[in-house]
């Protein structure tokens, strides 16, 4: 079946450092890739997607680029800010029984201290 | 964008009583809808498929006496949460395909 694997937290960084967060797949077919944030105390909001190979996702400063080859999602960001600590999840859709599945890594807890 | 409310947002309850958990999609028609559960520091895991007019499909382990879903209309699911015990305290959290995957605010369940 399909998985989604991601770098265990937590990620603790001081403000304006790199970010990568690393996210790796398993699926069949070609699926779409995904990044969710959780925000404390908060439901999970769509950070960005790519739905094809080498498709490049970006949204607030974060960017994630669809590897087929490596099986890759990284999600990245070149200075982060404490206001972007929350807990990110990568997933992926696929169609799986004759309908759509969404499948989540285990997310990673990102800390930004100023 | 596309909205999903999610109601209430958190709920304590005590045991052997049901719960009902709403999630509706503000400005967007949806067919399926998804319910999850998340565990602390855990994943989310897929419950179940929110078919409208149709039966769920639930997830292999999940009960589905115990977690009632009706999806009675192309803007609401409902998952009733029925005899609730203790273990089945949790953060609940439902989502809706429209360009993407909307997630609505989550519920957190506490059984007493």
């Amino acid at each position: 079946g399909n998985s989604v694997t991601q770098m265990e937290g937590p990620v603790t960084l001081s403000e304006e450092a790199f970010l990568t967060i690393n996210c790796t797949y398993t699926a069949t077919g070609y699926p779409s890739l995904f990044w969710y944030v959780q925000y404390p105390g908060e439901g999970l909001q769509l950070l960005l997607k790519a739905t094809k190979a080498d498709d490049k996702g970006s949204n607030k400063g974060f960017e994630a680029t669809y590897r087929k080859e490596t099986t890759s999602f990284h999600l990245e960001k070149g200075s982060v800010q404490v206001s972007d600590s929350a807990v990110y999840f990568c997933a992926l859709s696929s169609y799986s029984g004759g309908y759509q599945k969404v499948t989540f890594g285990t997310g990673t807890k990102l800390q930004v201290i100023p | 964008g596309a909205v999903v409310s999610q109601h209430p947002s958190w709920v304590i309850c005590k045991s052997g009583t049901s719960v009902k958990i709403e999630c509706r999609s503000l400005d967007f028609q949806a067919t399926t809808m998804f319910w999850y559960r998340q565990f602390p520091k855990q994943s989310l895991m897929l419950m179940a498929t929110s078919n409208e007019g149709s039966k769920a499909t639930y997830e292999q382990g999940v009960e589905k006496d115990k977690f009632l879903i009706n999806h009675a209309s192309l803007t609401l699911s409902t998952l009733t949460v029925t005899s609730a015990h203790p273990e089945d305290s949790s953060f609940y959290i439902c989502s809706a395909s429209d360009y993407g995957y909307t997630f609505g605010s989550g519920t957190r369940l506490t059984v007493v």
